[in-house]
């Protein structure tokens, strides 16, 4: 089977920087993303890693390790408006076709 | 970017009715689309992969019998869940990614559709 792992809840501080893991198990990876999503909307994109490294984007920025099976999303100069569910979706082709599945989550609340 | 539009946003039925929900990437073609439920609180559970011109491939657990998917055109996919049940209640939502050079990893989300069932 498949899993992916990630903190349920996080809270940090406006202005701080806060890391959200992801540890996957699947077969066939192509690659990890991440989308926030606020209470009642539609998940937005974030990032996409397909390689090793890090990726940067404005105030966000993510890793991947695919040896390990690991990811993290960097949240940095925190805002309150950051308050959101973060998931990270891995992109996996098991069998003859593509498809993306996401993680359990993780709730970040920003405080002031 | 990419737009997917997701319709209707709001549903309440009668137990036992069937609801469509369209899924309409507005300004690329999609050849694959997803479709999504998520509970409250609770994370994107993939119910099935939506392939233009054929059958869809349902995730385990999924009765195709009781979620129809048609993907009939390069911009258009549709969910039918028949004979609905409270049990049925959940937010569905739709995405799309953008194939060949374009692509980015992104996949674009629909509005989302709320179903509830009394």
């Amino acid at each position: 089977g498949q899993s992916l792992e990630q903190p349920s809840e996080v809270t940090a501080v406006e202005g701080a920087i806060v890391q959200i893991n992801c540890t996957y198990q699947t077969s066939g990876f192509y690659g990890l993303s991440w989308y926030q999503q606020h209470d009642g909307g539609a998940p937005t994109f974030l990032s996409y890693n397909a390689l090793d490294g890090l990726e940067e984007t404005g105030r966000f920025s993510s890793f991947l390790s695919r040896s390990d099976s690991y990811g993290y999303l960097l949240l940095q100069e925190l805002q309150m408006k950051d308050s959101a569910s973060y998931f990270c979706a891995v992109r996996i082709q098991p069998g003859g076709y593509q498809k993306v599945t996401f993680g359990t989550g993780t709730k970040l609340q920003v405080i002031p | 970017g990419a737009v997917v539009s997701q319709h209707p946003s709001w549903v309440i039925c009668k137990s036992g009715t069937s609801v469509k929900i369209e899924c309409r990437s507005l300004d690329f073609q999609a050849t694959t689309m997803f479709w999504y439920r998520q509970f409250p609180k609770q994370s994107l559970m993939l119910m099935a992969t939506s392939n233009e011109g054929s059958k869809a491939t349902y995730e385990q657990g999924v009765e195709k019998d009781k979620f129809l998917i048609n993907h009939a055109s390069l911009t258009l996919s549709t969910l039918t869940v028949t004979s609905a049940h409270p049990e049925d209640s959940s937010f569905y939502i739709c995405s799309a990614r953008r194939e060949g050079p374009m692509n980015t990893g992104e996949l674009f989300f629909g509005e989302g559709s709320r179903l509830t069932v009394l």
